[in-house]
């Protein structure tokens, strides 16, 4: 069965320093992975994806992820943090041979002053 | 970028009663996608449909459930009746294709059965 595992409920940083969101994930073939971001009373937006090629992807507002089919994990990172990166992420699987998505249970980063 | 909006944004029913929730998806999109949320868990797929047909569904899609989309209005969630376990936030999402493809999420109908 294919489970996504985001380790962090919450993380606090500090505005100005680096950051990484952890991502685990269970799933014997190669699957499609996605970040996705949700800010309050907005729908999920979309990060980043990764289908297969390079393994650091980069995506919208300087994140970017790597995937690592040993470790099983796909990290979601950002050299420098911005207060608007409140919100909660979630990382999210797509098998390739059918259409669901399965999602973590999302990390909730706080960035203080 | 691309939109989906979801109406309404809060309903509050009696257990027992029907409710239709709605997804006005992106304008050229072909899939559509349920997906739901009880506080505290995890979001968690419940059906898809294409061409007028599911495609798709979960073991959280019960037989209360059903989806359509007449008329390429709305695609509509309407659960009847409804149950107290039923109570969670519903997300739908739409693609424009299914394969290697983006979905792209509403905010969410926050649904309580009282």
């Amino acid at each position: 069965a294919q489970s996504v595992t985001q380790p962090d409920a919450r993380v606090t940083v500090s505005e100005g320093a680096s950051l990484q969101l952890r991502c685990k994930y269970s799933y014997s073939g190669t699957p499609y992975l996605f970040w996705y971001v949700q800010y309050p009373r907005q729908g999920l937006q979309l990060l980043l994806k990764y289908y297969s090629g390079d393994p650091v992807v980069q995506g919208v507002n300087g994140f970017e992820a790597e995937f690592s089919k040993s470790n099983s994990s796909f990290h979601l990172r950002k050299a420098s943090v911005h207060w608007s990166d409140s919100a909660v992420y979630f990382c999210v699987l797509r098998n390739t041979g059918n259409y669901k998505y399965v999602f973590g249970a999302g990390t909730r980063l706080k960035v203080i002053a | 970028g691309p939109k989906v909006l979801q109406i309404p944004s809060h309903q509050i029913i009696d257990m027992g009663q029907m409710v239709t929730l709605n997804c006005d998806p992106v304008s050229n999109h072909l899939y559509f996608y349920w997906y739901k949320q009880i506080l505290g868990q995890q979001m968690e797929f419940l059906v898809n449909f294409y061409n007028g047909k599911v495609m798709e569904k979960s073991k959280l899609f019960k037989d209360q459930f059903s989806v359509e989309r007449p008329d390429g209005s709305y695609f509509t969630l309407k659960i009847q009746p409804t149950a107290l376990e039923d109570s969670a936030v519903y997300f739908c999402a739409s693609s424009y294709r299914v394969n290697q493809d983006t979905q792209y999420f509403g905010p969410g109908t926050r649904l309580l059965v009282l």
